[in-house]
């Protein structure tokens, strides 16, 4: 089976650095994706990981680690429009392409 | 390039009524995901295809649920007949990645998602 876990809310201010964590018990994991969703809108792809370490991506960055089932998505120099949800996925190595989501983290951006 | 197009963007029905909703992926996508979202159990998979042929229900909620993809380029999920705790956003998402291994490139499986279908029952 599968259980995703990452915190429901955060808050930080603008400029700063933030790291949101996701730990997942996932029977077949491949890979884990992180996506990005504004209130009202549809998720969009962030970023990749299937090996270990960091991936840089501009200002946000994610991490991965296989043996402790865990991964973190790093946003820096915040920017009032990163207020949204960030939603981390672990993608199955079933034969066919299924992701399943964790129920997100609502980051909020204060000036 | 036109992304995944989803119809309607907003129904409101009544409980008992059948509601159908619809979704065009991108073009060239060989795999084709249902979706449904709410606050308390976020983004939950109901079913997807690949090729045109359903590969996992196991999410489907109950035999009122049911999806087709009957070509390449349309497939529909249907409620019959609906209940008020079937309320939530129902998205689409399609993938040019069928089976692992086969998609070549950079292709790493992202889904491209709709914006997807608000549904409200009474």
């Amino acid at each position: 089976g599968q259980n995703i876990d990452q915190p429901t809310e955060m808050t930080a201010t603008e400029g700063a650095i933030v790291q949101i964590n996701c730990t997942y018990q996932t029977s077949g994991f491949n890979g884990l994706f992180w996506y990005q969703q504004h209130a009202g809108e549809a998720p969009t792809f962030l970023s990749y990981n299937v090996l270990d370490g960091l991936e840089e991506k501009g200002r946000f960055s994610s991490f991965l680690s296989r043996s402790k089932g865990y991964s973190y998505l790093l946003l820096k120099e915040l920017q009032m429009k990163d207020s949204a949800s960030y939603l981390c996925a672990t993608q199955m190595n079933t034969g066919f392409q299924k992701l399943v989501f964790g129920t997100g983290t609502r980051l909020l951006v204060s000036p | 390039d036109a992304g995944v197009i989803q119809s309607p963007r907003h129904e409101v029905t009544e409980m008992g009524q059948e509601v159908t909703l619809r979704c065009k992926p991108i073009s060239g996508h060989n795999s084709l995901f249902w979706y449904r979202q709410t606050m308390m159990r976020g983004l939950e998979l109901l079913i997807y295809f690949n090729n045109n042929v359903p590969i996992d229900d196991s999410g489907m909620p109950e035999d009122r649920f049911s999806a087709k993809m009957p070509n390449a380029s349309f497939s529909t999920l249907k409620i019959q007949p609906s209940e008020p705790r079937d309320s939530a956003v129902y998205f689409c998402a399609s993938s040019p990645r069928g089976v692992r291994g086969l998609a070549g490139g950079a292709n790493t499986g992202e889904l491209f998602f709709g914006e997807g279908s608000r549904l409200t029952v009474l």
